[in-house]
């Protein structure tokens, strides 16, 4: 069965510290990937995606992404983060062509970011 | 553009009770989608509906969960009779068109169940 993977419950960084977030699924088939980035108090939205071209993919707030296909991963990454990014972040995947709603989501990592 | 409305925000029911969540999507999203999040995991797909028509429900538990989407637009979820183990974060999205690669999923803040 398609499943994501996120290798970290909980990640605590002091500011301007690079952070890097692992992501690994399994599916064989050709894949569009996801994060997704939950604020305190706040809904689910999309930080970036991927579904073809590029594998270095760029989102909002400086993050970004590179899909490596040969390792099934999904990284995230960020240079330096400040506090304002401290929120719990999901990696997702849904079979390219499928029907977009069935995302299967990791179980999510924590970052807290100290001041 | 105003976001995916959804109520009621919180609710806490006995088991075997019923319970009705309501949903509005953004103005023109044709696909809505119902989630359940469990503590400490991620999103569950339920059900997703393309305007009123059902596309995949192949996870919602149907002795107990049902949706519904009359009109394309507004939606409705219940559970009857609730489980200990539905008390989760009920989550609505939408999206303009539920396939292709250019379509973001917009997510509701969730409708938080406690069932006792």
């Amino acid at each position: 069965a398609q499943s994501v993977s996120q290798h970290n419950h909980h990640v605590i960084l002091s500011e301007a510290a690079s952070l890097e977030l692992g992501c690994n699924y399994s599916y064989g088939g050709t894949v569009n990937l996801f994060w997704y980035v939950q604020y305190p108090g706040q809904h689910l939205q999309l930080l970036l995606k991927y579904f073809s071209g590029d594998p270095l993919v760029k989102g909002i707030k400086g993050f970004e992404a590179e899909f490596i296909k040969s390792k099934f991963s999904f990284n995230l990454r960020k240079p330096s983060v400040q506090w304002s990014d401290t929120a719990e972040y999901f990696c997702a995947v849904n079979l390219r062509g499928g029907s977009q709603g069935n995302l299967i989501f990791g179980k999510g990592t924590k970052l807290s970011v100290k001041p | 553009e105003a976001g995916v409305a959804q109520s009621p925000r919180y609710k806490i029911i006995e088991k075997r009770q019923s319970v009705a969540f309501w949903c509005n999507p953004i103005s023109g999203h044709a696909t809505l989608y119902w989630y359940q999040q469990i503590l400490g995991q991620g999103p569950k797909l339920l059900i997703q509906f393309q305007n009123n028509g059902v596309v995949d429900d192949s996870q919602l538990p149907k002795d107990r969960f049902s949706a519904e989407r009359l009109k394309g637009v507004d939606s409705t979820l219940k559970i009857q009779p609730a489980k200990l183990e539905d008390s989760a974060v009920y989550l609505c999205a939408s999206s303009r068109l539920g396939q292709g690669a250019g379509n973001t999923i917009y997510f509701g803040e969730g409708s938080w169940l406690t069932v006792v």
